[in-house]
């Protein structure tokens, strides 16, 4: 079985430009969470989903940043301008809704922001 | 609120060392806990996970945890440690079915 894919692994852009993160869960799963990894906060949550929607999105740093489940499988996170300080390692998890399994990550997008 | 904590940040052993990170935990309600890891550069593995049972789980690489409920803990441990396991061990607990709260993180480097 295919295991979480996130897509790009690497982004480098300038700030201001629009950033669209990618993410397709394993089949069969219904929930599915974002992460931002950063040496300073260290893991932490953005937003999660169940069955394409959000449960929790108090991790969401501000309104420059989006998340949306247009399907079962598939998530985008979106921020709109991009800032230096986002720069960070974005993981997405997937899950499923009865708690029964432990999440599987994806190999993340490494994302700077110049 | 949730919170995990880790108590070493970093932790330098030799390769046939024993290891053992400790990990408390804080919430009211059950929990369901996890040990990641996290190779250099790479996305997190799962180690070993509790839901129930059992206290005593054991995971890969010959990794093992045990949750103490009184203690509020989950550390992790292995008898012999390898070069190979140089990485980041994350200890993480959730609410079933909800977001993973995660610990700051250990650095394990393990010296040839």
């Amino acid at each position: 079985d295919a295991g979480v894919i996130q897509s790009p692994r690497h982004e480098v852009t300038e700030m201001g430009q629009e950033v669209t993160l990618r993410c397709k869960l394993i089949s069969g799963h219904n929930s599915l969470f974002w992460y931002r990894q950063t040496m300073m906060r260290g893991l932490e949550l953005l937003i999660y989903f169940n069955n394409n929607v959000p449960i929790d999105d108090s991790g969401m740093p501000e309104d420059r940043f989006s998340a949306k489940m247009p399907n079962a499988s598939f998530s985008t996170l979106k921020i709109q301008p991009s800032e230096p300080r986002d720069s960070a390692v974005y993981f997405c998890a997937s899950s499923t809704i009865d708690g029964n399994q432990p999440q599987h990550f994806g190999d993340g997008t490494r994302l700077s922001i110049l | 609120a949730q919170s995990v904590s880790q108590h070493n940040h970093h932790v330098i052993l030799s390769e046939a060392a024993s290891l053992e990170l400790g990990c408390n935990y804080s919430y009211g309600g059950t929990v369901n806990l996890f040990w990641y890891v996290q190779y250099p550069g790479q996305h997190l593995q799962l180690l070993l996970k509790y839901f129930s049972g059992d206290p005593l789980v054991k995971g890969i690489k010959g990794f093992e945890a045990e949750f103490i409920k009184s203690k509020f803990s989950f550390n992790l441990r292995k008898p012999s440690v390898q070069w190979s396991d140089t990485a980041e061990y994350f200890c993480a607990v959730n609410a079933r079915g909800r977001a993973l709260t995660f610990g700051s993180g250990t650095r394990l480097q393990v010296q040839p």
